[in-house]
């Protein structure tokens, strides 16, 4: 099994569709990250979840919702997305937040909004 | 406001040797890490810099110096394979990382 697992890896969806990102991780961490990264930008943090727990939230629209069930799973929830938000998705892992450790990250998701 | 510069794109011959520069102002530091990324591809840890000095790991080299607020990551015997994006990110005095928009390196034969 690779570290951290993305699906899908490409998305093509309406301004009205509802869909979800998933994102595994078998590295036994405890942190688990959603990034945003779009063209010659720096990666933007979304959501961060420390021990299932959601502990950043860096002002996302409404229209994005995670989902932490447990410490090796999450989820984005995507729903009535702008054609702004087309982008690469990715989800990324460590230990544990707030040690400095390094991020793993998954391959990503590759979102277009039409 | 914390921010992080790099260069938008570099280009190196094959064989060669290349070095791309990373400037940092951030609220405190607690380390600071190069990332390379494939296209399509997931990023990839490389190095990681806490102390002033040079990390060197193989045919790749980390330099930091928290005085100038400066870094750069080091390529020695270009391949092609390293075609790539490298990306530097800050951990702050929150431990909260701060990225840059990463440097497109183009490798020509």
């Amino acid at each position: 099994e690779t570290g951290v697992t993305q699906t899908p890896r490409h998305l093509v969806m309406g301004m009205t569709n509802k869909k979800s990102l998933k994102c595994e991780q078998h590295l036994g961490h405890n942190a688990m990250y959603w990034y945003k990264q779009s063209a010659k930008k720096p990666l933007e943090l979304m959501f961060v979840y420390n021990f299932k727990e959601q502990t950043e939230n860096n002002s996302v629209p409404s229209r994005f919702s995670p989902e932490c069930p447990n410490s090796s799973h999450l989820f984005l929830h995507l729903h009535t997305l702008q054609p702004e938000d087309s982008a690469l998705y990715l989800c990324a892992s460590s230990h544990t937040r707030g040690e400095g450790g390094e991020l793993f990250f998954g391959e990503g998701s590759r979102l277009t909004v039409l | 406001g914390q921010n992080i510069d790099q260069p938008t794109e570099m280009t190196a011959t094959e064989g060669a040797i290349v070095q791309i520069n990373c400037t940092y102002q951030t609220s405190g530091f607690n380390g600071l890490f190069w990332y390379q990324q494939h296209a399509g591809e997931a990023p990839t840890f490389l190095s990681y810099n806490v102390l002033d000095g040079l990390e060197e790991k193989g045919r790749f080299s980390s330099f930091l110096s928290r005085s100038k607020g400066y870094s750069y990551l080091l390529l020695k015997e270009l391949q092609m394979k390293d075609s790539a994006s490298y990306l530097c990110a800050v951990t702050d005095s929150n431990y909260q990382l701060i990225w840059g928009a990463g440097t497109k390196l183009i490798i020509k034969p």
